[in-house]
C-alpha cells in the first residue's frame, strides 16, 4: 500500500539555520504531496502542495519539490524562526479512483532556539 | 469563510456519558472527515462523508457514531467510550474527496475519557 517515510526527529536548530527535513514515499501512479504543519495545541493546516513531478510548492518561505525518480518530496527552508517551532508531517493522496485516502508520515517535530 | 470550526475546545466525559462533538464548514466543501490523534502521532482517519453519505468507516468502534446532517455540518456522537479514546479528534473538509487541493483542518477537540 501507500506509505510516507519522514525523517526521525525531534530536530532542533538555531535561529536563521537552514532546514531541510526528508519525506520519501511509496505509491503506484503519481500521488499528490502535502506538507502539513501542525503548532502547538492546534490542528494541522496546510503548508505547500505539489501536484505532478518537478512542481514546486512554496509558502512562507518553505519550499518542497516533487521528485518521481527519487520519490522524494523534502522540506527546505532557508532562514528558520522561532515561530517555524512545531511538527511538520508528510501526507500523500494517491491517484487511483476510489482509494484517495490522505496518508501521513509520522510527524517531525522541530525546536528553533533563540 | 474558509475554516473549519469544531466545538467543543475541550471535553471531558465519564464513560458512561454521551457526548457530541460538532464540525462546521462553509466552503462549500462536499467531503468531509473525523480524524483521531493521540500524542505524538500523526492523525488516524477515522471516518469519510462524502456528499453527505458515509464513504469509509475505518472500522472504527461502534461507540462512535458520526452523523452528516446537511453539507456543512459533520456531528462525532460519543457513548461508552474507554479511558484509551482520550486523543485530539479533528474535523477535515476537503472540495472532493481525496482532493489533490488538500484537506482543511479544524483546530480539534481534546477528549479526556474518566
Amino acid at each position: 500500500g501507500d506509505s510516507v517515510t519522514q525523517m526521525e526527529g525531534p530536530v532542533t536548530l538555531s535561529e536563521e539555520a537552514f532546514l531541510t527535513i526528508n519525506c520519501t514515499y511509496t505509491a503506484t501512479g503519481y500521488p499528490s504531496l502535502f506538507w502539513y504543519v501542525q503548532y502547538p495545541g492546534e490542528g494541522l493546516q496546510l503548508l505547500l502542495k505539489a501536484t505532478k513531478a518537478d512542481d514546486k510548492g512554496s509558502n512562507k518561505g518553505f519550499e518542497a519539490t516533487y521528485r518521481k525518480e527519487t520519490t522524494s518530496f523534502h522540506l527546505e527552508k532557508g532562514s528558520v524562526q522561532v515561530s517555524d517551532s512545531a511538527v511538520y508531517f508528510c501526507a500523500l493522496t494517491p491517484t487511483n479512483f476510489g482509494n484517495e485516502k490522505l496518508t501521513f508520515g509520522t510527524g517531525t517535530r522541530l525546536t528553533i532556539i533563540p | 469563510d474558509t475554516e473549519v470550526t469544531q466545538t467543543p475546545k475541550h471535553l471531558v466525559m465519564g464513560m458512561t456519558n454521551k457526548k457530541s462533538l460538532k464540525c462546521e464548514q462553509h466552503m462549500g466543501h462536499r467531503a468531509m472527515y473525523w480524524y483521531k490523534q493521540k500524542a505524538k502521532k500523526p492523525p488516524e482517519l477515522m471516518f469519510v462523508y462524502s456528499y453527505e453519505k458515509l464513504s469509509i468507516n475505518e472500522s472504527v468502534p461502534s461507540r462512535f457514531s458520526p452523523e452528516c446532517p446537511n453539507s456543512s455540518l459533520l456531528n462525532l456522537h460519543l457513548h461508552a467510550l474507554q479511558p484509551e479514546d482520550s486523543a485530539l479528534y479533528l474535523c477535515a473538509s476537503s472540495q472532493g474527496w481525496g482532493s489533490n487541493y488538500g484537506y482543511t483542518f479544524g483546530s480539534g477537540t481534546r477528549l479526556t475519557v474518566v
